[in-house]
């Protein structure tokens, strides 16, 4: 079975300051992860993914992730947040689990991301 | 490419009425998900279609719900009769043969009265 825990269920920084946004995982297979931005009333955006290349993971937007599978951690960080970063973020796992048509994703419970001026 | 179209982008209904929500995958693709977010329980899949066939139905919550694919360009989730507690946004997502990555489309945002 596979979990994702998002440490932070809301997270505010000041515009131009770093973003960290932590994210936990288990999982019984060697899992991909993948992190997704939902602005206000919009759909889920694919910002990076890790499928078992580099440990390090540079998306859109200036964002990247760096997996360790020591932690099991796949955080989220940018090095100065701009206004337009304000959204919801949601860490996802998927496991390569056996069979057809597998690869079903598991999504965290989101982290709200807030950028004061 | 268009991305994943979803119809309609907001729906206001009364309880008892039927809803049909649509969504169009991204050409080429042979996988189609449909989820249901709400504040309190998240993102949750209700359904997996691989090749236009029902796979894991289990996050349907109940026989109010259906998903159909017809063809592997047009998927459609019905509630029928619709309950104030089936409010939420509705989301379908495609995804390549072989890939991981799933592509949200912009949802569909349900409201019953």
């Amino acid at each position: 079975a596979q979990s994702v825990t998002q440490l932070d269920s809301h997270v505010s920084v000041s515009e131009g300051t770093p973003v960290l946004l932590r994210c936990n995982y288990s999982s019984s297979y060697s899992p991909s992860l993948f992190w997704y931005v939902q602005h206000p009333n919009k759909g889920l955006q694919l910002l990076l993914k890790y499928t078992s290349a580099a440990t390090l993971v540079k998306g859109i937007n200036g964002f990247e992730a760096e997996f360790k599978k020591s932690e099991t951690s796949f955080h989220l960080t940018k090095p100065s947040a701009h206004m337009s970063d304000a959204a919801e973020y949601f860490c996802v796992v998927s496991d390569k689990a056996s069979g057809a048509g597998s690869y079903q994703l598991t999504f965290g419970k989101g982290t709200k991301l807030s950028v004061i001026p | 490419d268009a991305g994943v179209i979803q119809s309609p982008r907001h729906e206001v209904t009364e309880m008892g009425q039927e809803v049909t929500l649509r969504c169009k995958p991204i050409s080429g693709h042979n996988s189609l998900f449909w989820y249901r977010q709400t504040m309190m329980r998240g993102l949750e899949l209700l359904i997996y279609f691989n090749n236009n066939v029902p796979i894991d139905d289990s996050g349907m919550p109940e026989d109010r719900f259906s998903a159909k694919m017809p063809n592997a360009s047009f998927s459609t989730l019905k509630i029928q009769p619709s309950e104030p507690r089936d409010s939420a946004v509705y989301f379908c997502a495609s995804r390549p043969t072989g890939g991981e990555t799933q592509y949200f489309g912009p949802g569909t945002r349900l409201l019953v009265l």
